[in-house]
């Protein structure tokens, strides 16, 4: 299976930061990633799919990017609604994997 | 707007079946991928497998042998039945949607908490 390793695991940041976080796979994975924010109690909502292609819906602060197997997710001027969980996929390749995911707090 | 509604069984005991079925509101349920996907604190998320509205499945190998996910194009649903459950298998279960195999997954249900215990 693809390992994906999302670093950090937590990030403390205030309103109006941009922030960034890391998704690493094991192997290549072409540009078959997505984005996921989860809220406590909430199923996972996507933010960016095929690395870089914004969700229909999702605020311009949201954007992805991609070097090699190395992907980021950065977010421009956080806001009081992005204090959640975020967790990247893979859907490369059988099974679809998950990162450990990245929980943004205050 | 596109809605997935899920239902089952939400306490079984060990070796029991997990039946879990999802309904597909507002959209069409063809040319779609239909995911299971669950998540436990031990383990993060985890996706289950999928099905098209053709009925061809893919499952995760590490549940393959366990593993039944079918779909229903008639009545717009799929489901998942997980046999000879453990507490292992205490999670909460998503199922979701992907518009191609290049997509993410853009669509989720609700969630269901399903607890194994004696």
């Amino acid at each position: 299976d693809i390992q994906l390793t999302q670093s950090p695991s937590t990030l403390s940041a205030s309103v109006g930061d941009r922030v960034t976080i890391t998704c690493r796979a094991s192997q290549n994975v072409d540009s078959w990633l997505a984005w996921y924010r989860q809220k406590p109690g909430k199923a996972p909502k996507l933010l960016i799919y095929a690395a870089s292609g914004l969700e229909s819906g999702v605020p311009s602060r949201f954007s992805g990017s991609e070097s090699g197997t190395e992907f980021t997710l950065t977010i421009d001027s956080l806001q009081p609604d992005d204090f959640a969980v975020y967790y990247c996929q893979q859907y490369y390749t059988y099974p679809f994997t998950f990162g450990g995911g990245t929980k943004v707090e205050v | 707007q596109v809605q997935l509604r899920q239902w089952g069984a939400g306490l079984l005991a060990p070796s029991e079946t997990l039946s879990l079925t999802c309904a597909v509101y507002g959209g069409s349920f063809n040319t779609y991928y239909w995911s299971w996907i669950r998540q436990s604190p031990g383990k993060g998320l985890e996706w289950i497998g999928e099905v098209t509205d053709g009925g061809v499945t893919n499952y995760n190998p590490s549940l393959k042998s366990r593993v039944i996910i079918s779909a229903d194009a008639s009545k717009k649903q799929f489901s998942l039945d997980l046999t000879s459950v453990t507490a292992a298998d205490t999670a909460l279960y998503f199922c979701a949607r992907s518009p191609s195999r290049y997509y993410g997954l853009d669509f989720w249900g609700q969630g269901n908490l399903v607890t194994v215990s004696s």
